[in-house]
């Protein structure tokens, strides 16, 4: 039973390149979640999705950040022209459907260097 | 005020110890409550959930206050391989996101 799938592991872009980060939630859970994570600080929430719905997008940047999760294939979080500021470690989690008592379970995490 | 709040430490105790962290939540509808450690430069992982009632896991205990508005995790007998971060996590009644504390980072000296 495979858990959370995040790739890539890293990921390095130079300044304005763009950075497209995967996640494929485990068998069964519907519901992912994307943060992030700079260097000696906590988590950050970014988003909620369920499949083709986003569901709370509160901690998102308004601008250059989106994701979606499709009908069919993985979770993306999208960055456009990205900057320094953008390196850090992105985790995507999942959890199933019905009921917040379920624990969010996590992936690697995708780890984007910016030159 | 934050909604969830933990002492980053770091807490620095001998092998074999017993060390406790508490973390508070400020939103009384909080309903879901769990455990998990990060180590460095790795994803989260669950630890456990914490039970009103209160529940046990080998070395490990946890437990919630809710009049107080705080749960708490118990380590016995410190082994080394649990230095990590120990992150809370709170949920509130009827949302699917979820609130991580900042940490608390455990370091277990020889």
């Amino acid at each position: 039973n495979a858990g959370v799938m995040q790739n890539p592991r890293h990921l390095v872009r130079r300044r304005g390149q763009e950075a497209r980060l995967r996640c494929s939630p485990m068998k069964g859970h519907s519901h992912v979640y994307w943060y992030r994570q700079l260097p000696e600080e906590g988590l950050k929430f970014m988003v909620y999705l369920q499949k083709e719905n986003i569901i709370d997008e509160s901690g998102m940047p308004k601008e250059r950040f989106s994701a979606e999760f499709p009908k069919e294939g993985p979770s993306i979080l999208r960055i456009q022209q990205v900057v320094r500021g953008d390196s850090a470690a992105y985790f995507c989690a999942s959890s199933p459907p019905g009921g917040n008592n379920q624990p969010q379970h996590f992936g690697d995490g995708t780890r984007l260097s910016i030159l | 005020r934050k909604e969830v709040e933990q002492d980053p430490g770091p807490f620095n105790v001998p092998e074999g110890a017993t060390v406790a962290f508490n973390c508070t939540y400020s939103n009384s509808a909080s309903q879901s409550f769990f455990w998990y450690r990060q180590d460095c430069r790795k994803e989260p992982k669950l630890l456990m959930s914490v039970y009103s009632s209160g529940n046990e896991d080998g070395r490990f205990t946890a437990q919630l206050n809710r009049a107080s508005q705080y749960i708490s995790l118990l380590i016995r007998d410190s082994k080394l391989s649990d230095s990590a971060t120990y992150l809370c996590v709170v949920n509130r009644r009827g949302y699917q996101k979820v609130t991580f504390g900042t940490g608390t980072k455990l370091q277990v000296i020889p």
